[in-house]
């Protein structure tokens, strides 16, 4: 079994500042992808950031990256210039083969 | 334009009375997925399909139904819905192999009301 965990139900962050989402995971698996998914009012997931468990460099895609750390099991997201339209649901998800598990989810408001 | 439909986007439904949600997708992936949303518990994969006719359980089956007939359809059916089926519902999916990036393709969800 695998499981993902966000242990911040909520953050809040001033528009212009950095904030970093938490994720920790468990799965007895090697080969696995880890994703950030945002999900805005509109419900829609949108794809933020992905890593490949292989991989030891750090993923990043302009204002969003993670800190990745295998051993540890731990998937954390940075936010940097947070701007008004990061305000969203992020989720945490691991991916082994084809089952996909999601963490609870942090609800992020930025602040103008 | 690529992308996965869902219908209906809402639904208001009475226990025992059996319903389907079509997803359906114009990319010729292989791997489709139903998840349910909740709060305080995220997304919960229901069922996927690898391929047309091959279908597994995910980590929450009960009381749903699947069937995967053509590759660009992907049903999830109630038979007997409930009230602790009320939820968010979103189907998804991607091509499959090492040659893609493998990138998850959400659809707009289906708000679910049992009474």
């Amino acid at each position: 079994a695998q499981t993902v965990t966000q242990s911040q139900p909520e953050m809040s962050v001033q528009e212009a500042e950095t904030v970093t989402l938490s994720c920790t995971y468990d799965t007895s698996e090697n080969n696995y992808y880890l994703f950030w998914y945002k999900q805005p009012p509109s419900r829609q997931m949108i794809l933020v950031i992905r890593q490949e468990a292989y991989k030891q460099q750090n993923a990043t895609e302009n204002r969003f990256s993670v800190n990745f750390q295998k051993a540890a099991k731990s998937f954390s997201l940075k936010i940097s210039d947070s701007q008004l339209g990061d305000t969203a649901m992020y989720f945490c998800a691991l991916r082994h083969d084809y089952k996909l598990s999601f963490g609870a989810g942090t609800t992020v408001t930025v602040r103008a | 334009e690529a992308q996965v439909t869902q219908n209906p986007r809402y639904l208001i439904t009475v226990t025992g009375k059996k319903l389907t949600v079509t997803c359906s997708q114009n990319m010729n992936h292989e791997y489709m997925s139903w998840y349910r949303q909740d709060p305080g518990l995220g997304l919960r994969q229901i069922y996927y399909s690898m391929n047309v006719e091959v279908t597994d359980k995910g980590d929450v089956p009960e009381g749903y139904k699947v069937s995967r007939k053509e590759k660009r359809n992907f049903p999830l059916i109630l038979e007997s819905p409930s009230p602790n089926q009320t939820s968010l519902y979103f189907c998804a999916s991607r091509q499959t192999g090492p040659r893609f990036n493998e990138k998850l393709f959400f659809g707009s969800g289906t708000q679910l009301s049992v009474l």
